[in-house]
Parts: C-alpha cells; structure tokens; sequence
C-alpha cells in the first residue's frame, strides 16, 4: 500500500465547476497535511495546509481533513483555466520525521 | 522578501561523472529539505539539513550527499552518476523552530540530464 494515493486523472471539469481532488494516507499518525500545485515544468507551489479535522477555506480553495477515514480533500471552487496543472498531496508523520512524503498527483483540466 | 534560489536551472551530465547542486533557502529560513521528482511521480525526500547537519535521510544510496554553510544555503552532490538519476532536483526550506507545523516552500528546480 502507498504511504499517499491519489487519483492521477486526469479530472476535466468545465470553467465554472467546482474541483473535487482527493488523496488517502496510510499513516494514521500522519500530522499536517499539504496541497501543492505544479505546472508543467515548473516546481510545486504551496496552496493550503491543513492539521484538524475539518474545513480550511483561503479564497476558492477549500481544504476537508478527515482523520477517521484517513482522508483529505481539496475544493476548487469557480474552476479556471489557469488551475490546470497537477495537483499533489504531501503528508508529514511523527513516523517519517521531518520529510514530506508525496502522492503521485492528480492531474486538472479545466475546459473554457 | 527573497524566495528559494537554485542553481543552475539545467544541467546535461554523462554517466558516470559527478553534479554539484547549489540552493539559497528563504529569508528567514534554517533548515533546507532535498527532493528528487522523476517525470510523472511525485517528489521523493532525499535528506534536510539543519544546523549544517544531515537531520534525516530518504532511501537513497551514498552516492547522494550534501552539506549546509553557516548561511543555511546548501549543496547536493551526486558521484557516479546512473541515467536514472535524471530527474528535477527540488531544494525546499523551511523554518525548525516551527517543529511539526512548518511549511515547506520550494524552489524552482534543476532539471538534471544524464547522457
């Protein structure tokens, strides 16, 4: 089992839509958790972080953390074309220490 | 405020011969994290450096080494280099005094080419 699955996509949803990215983690000690967003050929961008359970929202973005179901979730609200990229998943676990430990990513297109 | 700087932006090396990665942490920053990303994966932690010390280390051979300066900047080595080592190499910092809730920023890479 993968420390971080994601859906690799890619998840197409039109101009508008709502974007509904998921991600499951296998350490259930597993503390913070990090949405980054990457362009192609580019590094990834910090977009949200999350450590309780709940709701995070910083503008269209809203982050879902469910510890119980060892689940996080990341809301694009008024997708745009500029949201296309791939979106990746990190986890950080008392385990693992101070790394961050990656999901594969999903990708995004969002059609005008 | 001055984000992550890396160098050099791309780099075409033949196997066998050895790189030297450079990367400048965020101002304010102490503490430097290496990842490795091969094309279509997620980034892989290859080792974090604080108080120029190797902190903790991802599953990569001895081939892989590092150091930090006193300016918290921050170098990546790799020797005898495989063509699968061909992948972006991300330099992220990160501030330890924030323990288990610090964020890590990235910088925008090196695009590393073994022939």
């Amino acid at each position: 089992q993968k420390e971080v699955e994601q859906n690799s996509g890619p998840l197409s949803v039109p101009e508008g839509a709502i974007a509904s990215l998921n991600c499951t983690y296998s350490d259930r000690g597993s503390q913070s958790f990090f949405w980054y967003r990457q362009y192609s050929g580019k590094s990834p961008e910090l977009i949200m972080f999350i450590y309780s359970n709940g709701d995070k929202e910083d503008g269209r973005f809203t982050a879902q953390l469910n510890k119980a179901s060892q689940y996080v979730s990341l809301l694009i609200r008024d997708s745009q074309p500029s949201d296309s990229a791939t979106y990746l998943c990190a986890v950080k676990t008392r385990e693992y220490g101070n790394k961050l430990v990656f999901g594969a990513g999903t990708i995004l297109r969002v059609k005008s | 405020d001055a984000g992550v700087t890396q160098s050099p932006t791309h780099l075409i090396k033949t196997r066998g011969q050895q790189v030297t990665l450079r990367c400048s942490p965020k101002s304010g920053h102490d503490t430097v994290s290496w990842y490795q990303q091969a094309l279509g994966q997620g980034p892989q932690f290859i080792f974090q450096y604080y108080e120029e010390e190797e902190r903790q280390r991802g599953n990569f051979p001895d081939r892989f080494s590092g150091h930090q300066f006193p300016n918290y900047s921050s170098e990546l080595n790799v020797n005898a280099l495989l063509l699968g080592d061909s992948a972006l190499y991300l330099c992220a910092s990160s501030l330890a005094a924030l323990g288990g809730t610090d964020t890590q920023y990235f910088g925008p890479g090196t695009r590393l080419t073994v022939l």
